[in-house]
């Protein structure tokens, strides 16, 4: 296993597309993450998995925003009707608990033009 | 809520030279502290962590000690190396969350020989 694997890595789309982005974690991590990074900021926290149980969501989490994670393996994050201001790097990130602190993956850049 | 406060970059350092970041926290209870570490084109990896007041982290050279009584955990290096030019990201994950991980906005480190 090598990590966190994120895809697409970059993703173009037109305003009021829909678009989807995959994260494998790492097998053995029953913790998944999201999170969104913009330009000169840290990464904040979109929404975190146990298993395949979505147990909280930011309120940065709009309703256009939905994250599955089905047999608690991999996860998707979707974003109905995208508009410019999605337009981010969206990191994946997972963990064993909590102490050992995350892997991130690459991330998936998104720009919506 | 909590919060983390770090210094703006960028940073600019020649080789050889001592490092430090500072870092400041606000959080309720007894968070856990770590530094993440992004290099150009790569996820954010973590670089080091403490998880109890008066615990230093460290790793590859990087040093980092929780103080409560400042609330401070800044991030410190004896002899950078080019190799170390990056950004450094500063973050707690709070006791009372147990997931979320609260990040600075981060710091750019450009060492130049």
């Amino acid at each position: 296993d090598t990590g966190v694997s994120q895809n697409p890595r970059h993703k173009i789309t037109k305003r009021g597309q829909n678009v989807t982005f995959r994260c494998d974690p790492i097998s053995e991590h029953n913790r998944l993450y999201w999170y969104r990074q913009t330009l000169g900021q840290g990464p904040e926290f979109l929404t975190y998995f146990q298993n395949e149980a979505q147990l909280e969501k930011s309120r940065l989490l709009s309703d256009r925003f939905s994250a599955e994670r089905p047999k608690g393996s991999f996860s998707t994050l979707e974003i109905q009707r995208t508009e410019q201001g999605d337009s981010a790097m969206y990191l994946c990130a997972s963990s064993l608990g909590t102490g050992a602190g995350y892997t991130f993956g690459s991330g998936t850049r998104l720009t919506v033009v | 809520g909590d919060s983390v406060t770090q210094m703006e970059g960028p940073v600019t350092l020649s080789e050889e030279a001592f490092l430090t970041i500072n870092c400041t926290y606000t959080a309720t209870g007894y968070p856990s502290l770590f530094w993440y570490v992004q290099y150009p084109g790569e996820g954010l990896q973590l670089l080091l962590k403490a998880t109890k007041a008066d615990d230093k982290g460290s790793n590859k050279g990087f040093e980092a000690t929780y103080r409560k009584e400042t609330t401070s955990f800044h991030l410190e290096k004896g002899s950078v190396q080019v190799s170390d030019s990056a950004v450094y990201f500063c973050a707690l994950m709070g006791s009372n969350s147990g997931y979320a991980l609260n990040f600075g906005k981060g710091t750019s480190l450009l060492v130049t020989p």
